[in-house]
């Protein structure tokens, strides 16, 4: 059965410091997601990480993937308020239909 | 971009009501998904579809059931309601790039 599991659950950092999120799972998958989730809203792509060594970078976030660790990161970089929000990792399960299977979620605060 | 249409944004229902939850995609996507989402579980998977007319059972589907007669919509049904499926809903479309999400339904069961 494959598991994700994610820290820190809950991230307070001050605006213009650095944290990095981690991801882990329990079984090979060859494709992991991040999601943004803000308040009462749906779920945002943020990157989809195909491959060993894959790095994807928007703006202040960036994401990695070691599948031989079964790792990811979102790393922040000088974080501003506006990057408050939910953070999800996912991960495809092995079957044609490729179902997700999510962390618990990263809730992030970024205080002035 | 591909369009996932929840048709209710917050629904408040009685125990005991059978209860449906909508959802259509626009562009005839093979792979549907339900999901429930409660707070410090993250998102769970109920059921998924892979064609018209057919399902399968995800994590946690006690308590559900679903119907795709058409490729475009995907229903979870709520047979009869309980107070422990008050949650956030969400659906979601699959294409080769990854997955799409409707903007969910917050179900409240009193």
């Amino acid at each position: 059965e494959l598991k994700v599991e994610q820290n820190p659950l809950f991230l307070s950092m001050q605006e213009g410091k650095n944290y990095t999120i981690y991801c882990n799972y329990s079984t090979t998958s060859d494709r992991l997601y991040w999601y943004r989730q803000d308040p009462g809203k749906s779920l945002e792509s943020l990157f989809v990480l195909l491959s060993n060594g894959a790095v994807k970078q928007e703006g202040r976030l960036m994401a990695s993937l070691d599948t031989k660790a079964r790792l990811s990161t979102l790393h922040i970089t000088a974080a501003v308020h506006d990057l408050s929000a939910t953070y999800f990792c996912a991960v495809d399960r092995p079957g044609s239909a490729r179902q997700l299977t999510f962390g618990s979620g990263t809730q992030l605060t970024v205080l002035p | 971009d591909v369009k996932v249409t929840q048709s209710s944004r917050y629904l408040v229902k009685r125990t005991g009501e059978k209860v449906f939850l909508e959802c259509v995609q626009d562009m005839d996507h093979e792979n549907m998904f339900w999901y429930r989402q409660d707070p410090g579980l993250g998102l769970r998977l109920i059921y998924f579809s892979y064609d018209v007319k057919m399902k399968e059972k995800g994590d946690i589907p006690e308590g559900y059931s679903v119907s795709r007669e058409k490729k475009e919509r995907f229903s979870l049904i709520l047979e009869s309601a309980s107070t422990n499926q008050t949650s956030m809903y969400l659906c979601a479309s699959r294409f080769r790039g990854g997955y799409t999400f409707g903007s969910g339904t917050r179900l409240t069961v009193v």
